[in-house]
């Protein structure tokens, strides 16, 4: 069965350092998303990317983030700078946007910021 | 914007049923979606409704009514295994973005 995969599974960094996440979608989704969860809260929409471009962003999605599709598999979330706030698991997800569309997650990438 | 409510925390048995309601405030909607989390894991795609009336699928159903902003996940015959975080998610007309209910935590005792 078709899966997102995203690595890293844990990383742990210094506040002030750059961090990639890496997410490989589903091969013929056309819709792919980030998403953080910090412990205990609900999921929230960081950004969603359709046809090569951001197609919306959150309020926390600020400057020292980005996203890029550099290859035709991957997504990548970058955070520039780390803060102590950033801590949280961030999902990528992917949909193909018909039918019922649904959010396929991928298993999450644990983010620490010491 | 999107504003969802949901319980915080249920409580039910073994072998019963249990129905998690949802409520939304949308200015734009293109279906309704509830997601199962286990702790320390991703979400997990239940069920999806766009139109008003109930889906079934297996011990799961869900019910919408788009003029009421309310929706519910029934389960039944509880399963210790279905104890989890159950997330009711509104998907925004242009599928830009799927904005998620802070979720209800369902607690299933023997």
């Amino acid at each position: 069965e078709p899966e997102v995969t995203q690595t890293p599974s844990h990383q742990v960094t210094q506040m002030g350092q750059e961090v990639i996440l890496r997410c490989v979608p589903i091969s013929n989704h056309l819709y792919f998303y980030w998403y953080r969860q910090i412990l205990g809260q609900k999921v929230e929409f960081l950004v969603s990317f359709y046809n090569n471009e951001i197609s919306e962003k959150s309020e926390i999605f600020d400057d020292q983030f980005s996203v890029e599709r550099p290859d035709g598999s991957n997504f990548t979330l970058k955070i520039r700078s780390t803060k102590l706030e950033d801590s949280a698991m961030y999902f990528c997800a992917s949909s193909d946007g018909a039918n019922t569309g649904e959010l396929f997650f991928g298993e999450g990438s644990r983010l620490t910021v010491l | 914007g999107q504003n969802i409510d949901q319980p915080t925390e249920m409580t039910a048995t073994e072998g019963a049923i249990v129905q998690i309601n949802c409520t939304y405030q949308t200015s734009g909607f293109n279906g309704l979606f509830w997601y199962q989390q286990h702790a320390g894991e991703a979400p997990t795609f239940l069920s999806y409704n766009v139109l008003d009336g109930l889906e079934e699928k297996g011990r799961f159903s869900s019910f919408l009514s788009r003029s009421k902003g309310y929706s519910y996940l029934l389960l039944k015959e509880l399963q210790m295994k279905d104890s989890a975080s159950y997330l009711c998610a509104v998907r925004d007309r242009n599928f830009n973005k799927f904005y998620f209910g802070s979720g209800t935590k369902l607690n299933v005792k023997p």
